[in-house]
């Protein structure tokens, strides 16, 4: 089984809304990611987390909130967000940080209005 | 600078016409290359993992090879359902990084 899962599939929000976005794995991965995809563009790194841990922030706006409750979730908080911010967020996970590939979930499609 | 770059862009086959993807990259510190396969509006999914040039991985009408700077995606006889936009990514020796090319767009028609 190779499935990350992603709540909500859909999200609209307001830019003085306060939300947040989960990602679930039960693979015993170690390492879990957030990416950002616009249309007709590659997904774009925004962290990661090792081993419950943040060891990369690609210099994300603090407006992005991420946190690793423990080692099979990570949520992502979102609050005063703009409509640029509108985009599939991404969800991955793999068995570790280096080395392996990750397994993506489907995706939260976030409109901000 | 790190660099993965995707070619072509956009890549129109008639069904039965076999092609190559092609993923050239300027790393420091190759952890992996991978390719995925993204539908429109889902998540990437996962087909290969190569490690080492000279390393090949095979898997229905898809096979992937890699060598010092680049790599491959040869499309074999393709098919309708193999329309999709093919992405190559590297990881990298720097805690955990995994970056993507721009991805080439495969459209196969009847």
């Amino acid at each position: 089984d190779t499935e990350v899962t992603q709540t909500p599939k859909h999200l609209v929000m307001g830019m003085t809304n306060k939300k947040s976005l989960k990602c679930e794995q039960h693979m015993g991965h170690r390492a879990m990611y957030w990416y950002k995809q616009k249309a007709k563009k590659p997904p774009e790194l925004m962290f990661v987390y090792s081993y419950e841990k943040l060891s990369i922030n690609e210099s994300v706006p603090s407006r992005f909130s991420p946190e690793c409750p423990n080692s099979s979730l990570l949520n992502l908080h979102l609050h005063a967000l703009q409509p640029e911010d509108s985009a599939l967020y991404l969800c991955a996970s793999s068995r570790q940080s280096t080395n392996t590939e990750a397994f993506f979930g489907q995706g939260t499609r976030l409109t901000v209005v | 600078e790190d660099q993965v770059t995707q070619s072509p862009e956009a890549l129109r086959l008639q069904e039965g016409e076999s092609s190559s993807l092609n993923c050239s990259y300027t790393v420091s510190g190759l952890r992996g290359l991978f390719w995925y396969r993204q539908d429109p509006g889902k998540g990437p999914e996962f087909l290969f993992t190569l490690y080492s040039a000279g390393e090949e991985k095979e898997k229905e009408r898809l096979k992937a090879t890699l060598t010092k700077k680049e790599s491959f995606l040869h499309i074999t006889a393709p098919k309708p359902e193999d329309s999709a936009t093919y992405l190559c990514a590297v990881r990298l020796d720097q805690g955990g990084k995994l970056i993507f090319g721009q991805g080439t767009e495969l459209s196969v028609k009847p």
